[in-house]
């Protein structure tokens, strides 16, 4: 069965400062990957996705992704962070032969002034 | 501008007393799906419709019932809420589970 998990709850970092959200899956074949955010009070917003092509995607507000195939990781990533950027991140996973959407547990990223 | 709604936004109920969650998305979309987010749980899907008349179910169907007669729509059913159904509840709307999925500003459900 697929599976997606984000082993921080929270993470936390200086503004300014380079930022990593961890989303690791696990599914039969090649996956698609979703990166979704979600602000107070509000439904998700999508990021990127990943379907097919360069490992390196990106994305809305300065965010990217990297697929790595032999980890199975597709880790959200921003070379600066800001304030604005602290907010709720799931990571979500398709199998390619269902049309099921798995999301993770999410990922509370804090930026500190 | 696409968008989803959900109606209502807050809803007390009591146990057994049926109940209707809707969902109506502006973007003819073919795809859309009903997520409950619980703390530490995540988002859960609980059914999902690839077309009108063409539903599935998700990881935590038990418990719901959904209906698709009209591309817009995908209401919630909860014939007899328990309070184990207690959740923040989002429908969303797609071209299809590849794509971007946008998400209604949620329903927050109490069951007592």
């Amino acid at each position: 069965a697929q599976s997606v998990a984000q082993p921080e709850d929270q993470v936390n970092v200086a503004e300014g400062n380079p930022l990593t959200v961890k989303c690791t899956y696990s599914v039969s074949g090649n996956p698609y990957l979703f990166w979704y955010v979600q602000y107070p009070n509000r439904g998700l917003q999508f990021l990127l996705k990943y379907i097919t092509g360069d490992n390196l995607v990106k994305g809305s507000y300065g965010f990217e992704a990297e697929f790595n195939k032999s980890q199975t990781s597709f880790h959200l990533k921003k070379p600066s962070a800001l304030v604005s950027d602290s907010a709720l991140y799931f990571c979500a996973v398709r199998e390619r032969d269902t049309d099921k959407l798995i999301f993770g547990t999410g990922t509370r990223l804090q930026v500190f002034p | 501008e696409a968008q989803v709604t959900q109606n209502p936004r807050y809803l007390i109920t009591v146990t057994g007393k049926k109940l209707t969650v809707t969902c109506s998305q502006n973007m003819n979309h073919e795809y859309m799906s009903w997520y409950r987010q619980d703390p530490g749980l995540g988002l859960r899907q609980i059914y999902y419709s690839m077309n009108v008349e063409v539903t599935d179910k998700g990881d935590v169907p038990e418990g719901y019932k959904v209906s698709r007669k009209e591309k817009r729509n995908f209401p919630l059913i909860l014939e007899s809420p328990s309070p184990n159904q207690t959740s923040l509840y989002f429908c969303a709307g797609g071209q299809g589970p590849t794509y971007e999925q946008y998400f209604g500003p949620g329903t927050r459900l109490t069951v007592t």
